[in-house]
């Protein structure tokens, strides 16, 4: 098993462009979330989803937007970067109690 | 409201030497809790959680941590650290989804020394 994916490992944008960052898990699970990783404030949760089709906003969403159209992706969209976005951002894949984090992408917004 | 506070922000200890690290959490119903550690450009690996029973729980790489409900509290501990020790620490809290919507603490940096 791959575990949970991410792409890319970095990322360079200008502010008003947008991206897509890429997460796929291939352990079957039906619980999967983005974070956000800033400086002396921990991960901050973005959106979540407990299955394929059902997605929820979490603590941060504002700028950004994701769907599950399958069980193994889930993708994480800013529409038109700003610098506010700059960070690191973990996708978390699992079940009941369990959390399994991908190895993260490094955004930078100019 | 939700929320983890880990009031150190970085730790320094001698290697060899014990090691304790503060979490207090607020939570209005049972408590999911747990332990994730950082090496540096690298992702959370678990070291712990708590769900239920025995309020001592045991965890990977010699970590140990204690609930205690009266204190709001879940502290992590390892009676000898290791160089290789040196990381982030964040305590975590989520509700009986079991640990999604989980709540993260700021992270506690740990230095150690030689």
């Amino acid at each position: 098993n791959a575990g949970v994916t991410q792409t890319p490992k970095f990322q360079v944008l200008k502010t008003g462009q947008s991206m897509t960052l890429q997460c796929a898990q291939d352990m079957n699970h039906e619980y999967m979330s983005w974070y956000r990783q800033d400086p002396g404030m921990g991960l901050r949760l973005i959106h979540y989803s407990v299955g394929a089709g059902i997605t929820d906003q979490g603590e941060v969403p504002n700028g950004y937007n994701v769907s599950r159209s399958t069980t193994e992706d889930f993708p994480l969209r800013l529409l038109s970067a700003a610098p506010s976005q700059t960070s690191v951002y973990f996708c978390a894949s699992g079940g009941p109690g369990t959390q399994y984090f991908g190895p993260g992408t490094r955004l930078l917004v100019l | 409201a939700q929320s983890v506070t880990q009031p150190d922000i970085h730790i320094t200890v001698s290697e060899g030497a014990s090691l304790e690290l503060r979490c207090n959490y607020s939570y209005g119903a049972t408590p999911y809790l747990f332990w994730y550690v950082q090496s540096p450009g690298q992702g959370l690996q678990l070291l712990l959680k708590y769900f239920s029973g025995d309020t001592l729980v045991q965890g990977i790489k010699g970590f140990e941590a204690e609930f205690k409900r009266s204190q709001s509290s879940f502290n992590l501990r390892k009676p000898s650290v290791h160089w290789s020790d040196a990381a982030e620490y964040f305590c975590a809290v989520g509700g009986d989804t079991g640990g999604f919507k989980t709540i993260f603490g700021a992270g506690t940096r740990l230095f150690v020394k030689a």
